[in-house]
């Protein structure tokens, strides 16, 4: 595998289910972020982790739960999610420099969520 | 803070006419700007991305922009466009000085016309 790979691709739930999406870097990059792409809307950045830690978290409903075991893995954790959640979710990875953040970031093919 | 504009939604363009995509941003500092392309079910990947330097910038597929500092702009062109360029594009800015997260804008569809 190369690049950012993101499982599933397609994920149809229920309002009551729990499920996760996973995101994996073969970058050896330092700095991954989840995204949320919705039709007609701007690119939202969900959260973002450098080195592990998790530096931004953009008042992200807590029914989204990310968790990032290792630099090479980010994980979205969802539960109890709403209709207006159905968007694509993209994992993108970046390298951070010295804390003076990252140039160009590579992004995921996405997991297309649709909540029912 | 910093923002981005791409005021066109939807460019319809013919096959192998230009093409020039619009970005306009706003930031209170020194920036570094971007431009992505997003394929159909795919995620975003980068065309071209200007740092510092040189004002023109090259990518990939022939595509080129230009930084503007003073219009502050980043307009992304190609001279002749091919049916495989139907995409989204979106341009993104990063403020410098500390840590600072890319701000993308609303994207632009081009659409190729045979």
């Amino acid at each position: 595998e190369t690049g950012v790979t993101q499982t599933p691709r397609h994920l149809v739930m229920g309002m009551t289910n729990k499920k996760s999406l996973k995101c994996e870097q073969h970058l050896g990059h330092n700095a991954m972020y989840w995204y949320k792409q919705s039709a007609k809307k701007p690119l939202e950045l969900m959260f973002v982790y450098s080195l592990e830690e998790r530096v931004e978290n953009n008042s992200v409903p807590s029914r989204f739960s990310p968790e990032c075991p290792n630099s090479s893995h980010l994980f979205l954790h969802l539960h109890t999610l709403q209709p207006e959640d159905s968007a694509l979710y993209l994992c993108a990875s970046s390298q951070e420099l010295d804390g003076q953040g990252a140039y160009e970031q590579y992004f995921g093919p996405g997991t297309r969520l649709t909540v029912t | 803070a910093q923002s981005v504009t791409q005021l066109d939604s939807q460019v319809p363009v013919f096959e192998e006419a230009p093409v020039e995509l619009r970005c306009n941003y706003s930031s209170s500092v020194s920036v570094y700007l971007f431009w992505y392309v997003q394929y159909p079910n795919q995620g975003l990947q980068l065309l071209l991305k200007y740092l510092s330097g040189s004002t023109l910038v090259k990518g990939i597929n022939g595509f080129e922009a230009e930084f503007n500092k003073s219009q502050t702009s980043f307009h992304l062109r190609k001279p002749s466009v091919h049916i495989s360029d139907t995409a989204e594009y979106f341009c993104a800015v990063r403020s410098l000085g500390g840590y600072q997260k890319v701000t993308f804008g609303t994207g632009t569809k081009l659409q190729v016309i045979p």
